[in-house]
């Protein structure tokens, strides 16, 4: 599987604030790239999908992509306590997805 | 609509007996994906199919390992003579179509343990 590497954490951010979530692949030729959350004893939740470089806005969250740096990172507007949880980025390996450890979030209120 | 479901939502079993593990997709979905996740290991991928065929097993961890889809529907995932190591939360998800864009959507899991 190819390798996806992202800070485990825990990231601690107090309710308002941003939280930025960082995420590198290995392989250089992928073309999608995902965001799931997943709450404690939950399974993932797909929360958003990118596959061009830039930005992605989709309500609180913006997915940014840069391929030359081999880089997906996720932010987190307005964190509410609701978003605690980990998430995860994964990135494809043909129609599979390889995934990281997941950053686990605490939004303090 | 209604989302992956899967049953058992929790099996412990005792060393050496066989489960079968089943995972019903989205209406539709035509790919359909295993992935495990144990403690300190994160999410591994074991097998994906495209219809009733199986063209990667290759996550598969040992032979002891088997799955099967039938209808282009319904897959069940069978483990025969568990092993304390097979002790792991095991997913399925499902996909409109097996291509590198498709959004893969999870079902709840089974969590299995091993005594």
């Amino acid at each position: 599987q190819k390798e996806v590497e992202q800070n485990s954490g825990p990231l601690s951010v107090p309710e308002g604030a941003i939280a930025s979530l960082n995420c590198t692949y290995s392989d250089r030729v992928s073309q999608s790239f995902f965001w799931y959350r997943q709450y404690s004893g939950k399974s993932p939740e797909l929360i958003m999908s990118i596959y061009s470089n830039g930005d992605k806005e989709d309500g609180r969250f913006t997915a940014q992509l840069n391929k030359a740096s081999q880089y997906v990172s996720l932010l987190i507007r307005d964190s509410q306590p609701s978003d605690s949880a980990t998430y995860l980025c994964a990135v494809n390996d043909d129609y599979k997805l390889s995934f990281g450890a997941g950053t686990t979030v605490t939004v303090r209120a | 609509g209604a989302g992956v479901s899967q049953s058992p939502s929790n099996k412990v079993t005792e060393k050496g007996k066989d489960v079968e593990l089943r995972c019903d997709p989205i209406s539709g979905h035509t790919a359909l994906y295993w992935y495990r996740q144990s403690l300190g290991q994160g999410l591994e991928f074991l097998i994906y199919f495209q219809g009733n065929s199986a063209p990667d097993k290759s996550g598969l961890p040992s032979d002891r390992f088997s799955a099967e889809r039938t209808g282009g529907s319904v897959s069940t995932l069978t483990i025969q003579r568990t092993q304390q190591e097979d002790s792991a939360v095991y997913l399925c998800a499902s996909s409109l179509e097996g291509t590198v864009n498709n959004e893969q959507f999870f079902g709840p899991g089974t969590r299995l343990t091993v005594l």
